[in-house]
């Protein structure tokens, strides 16, 4: 197995609402990433967990809350989003080496 | 910090070959990475390259020069299909995990 897996693909959400985004791998690697993408714009890094442990939040606003249960999982959490929110979400994962470095397919979000 | 930069748009006809330049100033360099993304889409790998020189994969080619800072993607035999945006990637261990900083990207036409 050589992907990484993001549910939901698309996810539209209300301002009061809490949301998860989901993130599963199957290739032992033990670093995972969060990345946000605005139209016309590249990824830019949000969360590094290394060994299921937080090790780089770009500071991210609070209502964005990642969690990592095991070492094939990332989750993020949304709560109270705000319209500018809206964007396409990407996880990654990557071995010790980063020749590896994997993207999932992505979440797009709407926020309204 | 990286300071990454590509042009941000290209023209070439189909069935020509295209060269996409990158130059970035970073520290703590682990690697250069090319994708591909189709609107709406996530990025997909191309190409990795760690050391010096030229790493071929078919129809797509990427050169790193590490004392430069620089580094190119070309492409073969245009196809139409090969309309996309281009995205240089700058891995860089940061305390756990490869951060990857991207450059804005160079969007690729295709004509006829």
């Amino acid at each position: 197995d050589t992907e990484v897996t993001q549910t939901p693909k698309h996810l539209v959400m209300g301002m009061t609402n809490k949301k998860s985004l989901k993130c599963e791998q199957h290739m032992g690697h033990r670093a995972m990433y969060w990345y946000k993408q605005k139209a016309k714009k590249p990824p830019e890094l949000m969360f590094v967990y290394s060994y299921e442990k937080l090790s780089i939040n770009e500071s991210v606003p609070s209502r964005f809350s990642p969690e990592c249960p095991n070492s094939s999982l990332l989750n993020l959490h949304l709560h109270a989003l705000q319209p500018e929110d809206s964007a396409l979400y990407l996880c990654a994962s990557s071995s010790e080496g980063p020749g590896s470095y994997t993207f999932g397919s992505g979440t797009r979000l709407t926020v309204v | 910090g990286q300071n990454i930069d590509q042009p941000t748009e290209m023209t070439a006809t189909e069935g020509a070959i295209v060269q996409i330049n990158c130059t970035y100033q970073t520290s703590g360099f682990n690697g250069l990475f090319w994708y591909q993304q189709h609107a709406g889409e996530a990025p997909t790998f191309l190409s990795y390259n760690v050391l010096d020189g030229l790493e071929e994969k078919g129809r797509f080619s990427s050169f790193l020069s590490r004392s430069k800072g620089y580094s190119y993607l070309l492409l073969k035999e245009l196809q139409m299909k090969d309309s996309a945006s281009y995205l240089c990637a700058v891995s860089g261990i940061t305390g756990g995990g490869n951060k990857l900083t991207f450059g804005t990207g160079t969007q690729l036409k295709v004509e006829l």
